[in-house]
């Protein structure tokens, strides 16, 4: 099965940003509405915003809307999630996750572990 | 807004039945037939196991159900097994925003 393909975990300093990347093997994006979702430790999971990457346009929680900025590149094969200001509560594993045909999460990344510290 | 609410643990013995309730409200889990629900064994990402209230993708046991009820969706799980003990995270899409919003997580044990 096709699988999300996520970066390394990152140590990073509060104030700072980070920059998590999302690859689906094979090919392109375009039929990979990709959505962030992440998880404190010991907490549940939480939307943070999507991606259509075809058309580019992105729906950010308002919790993230000002400090998160998801993208893609040029040939969309890769997805981005970017975070700045970083603060401790933003510790977490970071999922990117396949929108499924409805409105459902149906192909999720192995996360990427943010330690703000 | 507020994540949907669930119960923080439910414990059952192995072939019985739980059931694992996910309240909203009338903005997110009573308006749309779009409930998920995910399960997730430690250090692993979650995996989709019921969609739109009650389908289940292919691959994942008839053991798993869901349901819907006003504003409040359940999950069942039947013939409980050692393999069942996870979190269980439910997620409902929301007309207003965020576009979705998730549970606040449940652990299953299996006794």
């Amino acid at each position: 099965q096709v699988q999300l393909v996520q970066s390394g975990a990152e140590v990073k300093k509060p104030g700072s940003s980070v920059k998590v990347s999302c690859k689906a093997p094979g090919g392109s994006l375009d039929n990979f509405p990709i959505t962030w979702v992440r998880q404190a430790p010991g907490q549940g999971l939480e939307w943070m915003g999507l991606i259509m990457p075809m058309f580019g346009s992105t729906r950010y929680s308002p919790k993230f809307q000002d400090r998160v900025k998801i993208s893609t590149d040029e040939l969309r094969t890769t997805a981005y999630m970017e975070m700045s200001s970083l603060r401790s509560e933003d510790t977490a594993v970071y999922y990117c996750v396949r929108k499924g045909s409805s409105r459902f999460f149906d192909l999720w990344g192995r996360g990427t572990l943010v330690n703000v510290s | 807004q507020s994540a949907l609410t669930q119960p923080a643990s439910v414990s059952g013995s192995p072939g019985q039945s739980i059931t694992i309730s996910c309240a909203g409200t009338s903005a997110d889990v009573g308006s749309y037939e779009y409930v998920s629900w995910y399960q997730q064994h430690p250090d692993k990402a979650p995996k989709l196991i019921i969609y739109d209230v009650s389908h289940r993708p292919s691959g994942v046991s008839s053991r798993f159900s869901g349901s819907k009820s006003d504003n409040t969706a359940s999950l069942t799980i039947s013939g409980l097994q050692a393999e069942d003990d996870a979190d269980y995270h439910c997620a409902s899409y929301s007309g207003t925003d965020p576009d979705y919003v998730f549970g606040t997580g449940t652990t299953v044990t299996v006794l």
